[in-house]
């Protein structure tokens, strides 16, 4: 079974620029989760879907960030525009049931604005 | 405030040496309780979780954590850590089934040789 996978495994962009990540959850798991942790900080929550729809949007930090599901499989989570504190490590899990306590994490995807 | 706190932001062991990471919570109930770690280039990895029942849980990788509720604590252990355990360590709990994890800051693991 594939694990939960996220593209770029890195990225460096400049201030002002739109990103997009990608998340490709494990098959069959309807629950997808967004967290990241910025520089010194901790892992905190963004978002959460329940197959297309989003269940909790409340750790989103401002409306640069967009995160879709279309189709309730792989999630993007777009930044745009960019700004020099979105820079750190953004994490994908997911889940068969509603449920952080049965979740599997990405390997995350480094994202550094300069 | 509610939190999870690990009080070590570094901490450097001799490879082969025991190893404990601490990690406290304040939380009015106990919550659910979990160790994660990352390695190098590597995404979050579970080690061990307690939800109930013996209070001493063994993980993956030779880990085992003890819950403590009078010390609203659930610490890591390794009686012998190996080169390769060097990576950051994540206390996190979820309050309840179907709540979001919350993560301490970390704690990153040197293993002198």
């Amino acid at each position: 079974e594939a694990g939960v996978t996220q593209f770029p495994s890195h990225s460096v962009i400049e201030k002002g620029q739109t990103v997009t990540l990608r998340c490709d959850p494990i098959s069959g798991h309807d629950n997808l989760y967004w967290y990241r942790r910025v520089m010194g900080k901790e892992i905190k929550f963004l978002l959460h879907f329940v197959k297309e729809s989003k269940q909790d949007e409340s750790g989103m930090p401002n409306n640069r960030f967009l995160a879709e599901r279309t189709g309730g499989t792989y999630s993007t989570l777009k930044v745009q525009p960019a700004e020099l504190e979105d820079s750190g490590v953004y994490f994908c899990a997911s889940s068969r049931t509603t449920g952080l306590t049965e979740a599997f994490f990405g390997q995350g995807t480094r994202l550094t604005v300069v | 405030a509610q939190s999870v706190t690990q009080p070590d932001i570094h901490i450097t062991v001799s490879e082969g040496a025991s190893l404990e990471l601490r990690c406290n919570y304040s939380y009015g109930a106990t919550p659910y309780l979990f160790w994660y770690v990352q390695s190098p280039g590597q995404g979050l990895q579970l080690l061990l979780k307690y939800f109930s029942g013996d209070t001493l849980v063994q993980g993956i990788k030779g880990f085992e954590a003890e819950f403590k509720r009078s010390q609203s604590s659930f610490n890591l252990r390794k009686p012998s850590v190996h080169w390769s355990d060097a990576a950051e360590y994540f206390c996190a709990v979820v309050l309840n089934r179907d709540d979001k994890i919350i993560f301490g800051k970390g704690t990153r693991l040197h293993i002198l040789p």
